[in-house]
């Protein structure tokens, strides 16, 4: 049972254009999603979240979206760089004691000088 | 304070032996989790502690798991008769009790790569 979806595998960019991550998900109980970007033989880095009682989230070039009636959010980088080049994991979370994550399978994002 | 270790980085070992690994967390973060990835999926919740208490076990942890956090600090995650099946990135991330604030974004570590041939 998958809750949270990435359906696009990988995804290719030119450097200072918009990448664009798009996640769905299945819960409506989650109420905080958030990004973690992924180098190779590195742990998942936190790169910016969003609680479910907002529509947007901007942190620099990265801009997280959610639409909550469409149990969709996206990430938009821009401009794109090529240290960007990493796999984006989306991740949701239900508010309680433990706050675990329920995460994606990863979009790999490969900017392109 | 370097960030969240885990040791060793990487495992290779033969079906039916055990393996440990530990994490340290980073030193002011009460929260600690175990996570799993394997290949082409993201990571999976295992388990979670707050201090020294193991608070929350995924159903993925099955008996022959078994992971502590004595004294609240360091943690060792332990697999008894490890089968091919176990292979995976076994991740540990920290974070401090910041649920008023929202912010839900862990410390993770690199990771333990674990190959049971």
């Amino acid at each position: 049972d998958q809750q949270v979806k990435q359906n696009s595998p990988s995804l290719s960019v030119q450097e200072g254009r918009i990448s664009i991550l798009n996640c769905d998900y299945t819960n409506s109980m989650f109420d905080y999603f958030l990004w973690y970007k992924k180098y190779p033989a590195e742990g998942p880095t936190f790169l910016i979240s969003i609680s479910s009682i907002k529509d947007k989230n901007e942190d620099g070039r990265f801009t997280v979206f959610l639409n909550k009636s469409a149990k969709h959010l996206s990430l938009h980088i821009v401009p794109s760089q090529p240290g960007d080049s990493a796999v984006y994991f989306c991740a949701a979370s239900i508010a309680g004691a433990t706050n675990k994550l329920i995460f994606g399978t990863g979009t790999l994002l490969a900017v392109q000088p | 304070d370097t960030g969240v270790s885990q040791d060793p980085r990487h495992k290779i070992t033969k079906r039916g032996q055990n393996v440990t690994f530990r994490c340290d967390p980073i030193s002011e973060h009460n929260r600690l989790y175990w996570y799993r990835q394997t290949l082409g999926q993201g990571p999976e919740f295992l388990t979670y502690f707050q201090n020294e208490a193991q608070l929350e076990k995924s159903r993925l942890l099955s008996d022959r798991f078994s992971a502590e956090r004595p004294k609240g600090s360091f943690s060792t995650l332990e697999i008894q008769r490890t089968e091919q099946g176990d292979s995976a990135m076994y991740l540990c991330a920290s974070s401090l009790v910041a649920v008023i604030s929202g912010d839900y974004g862990y410390t993770f570590g690199s990771g333990t790569r674990l190959t049971v041939v």
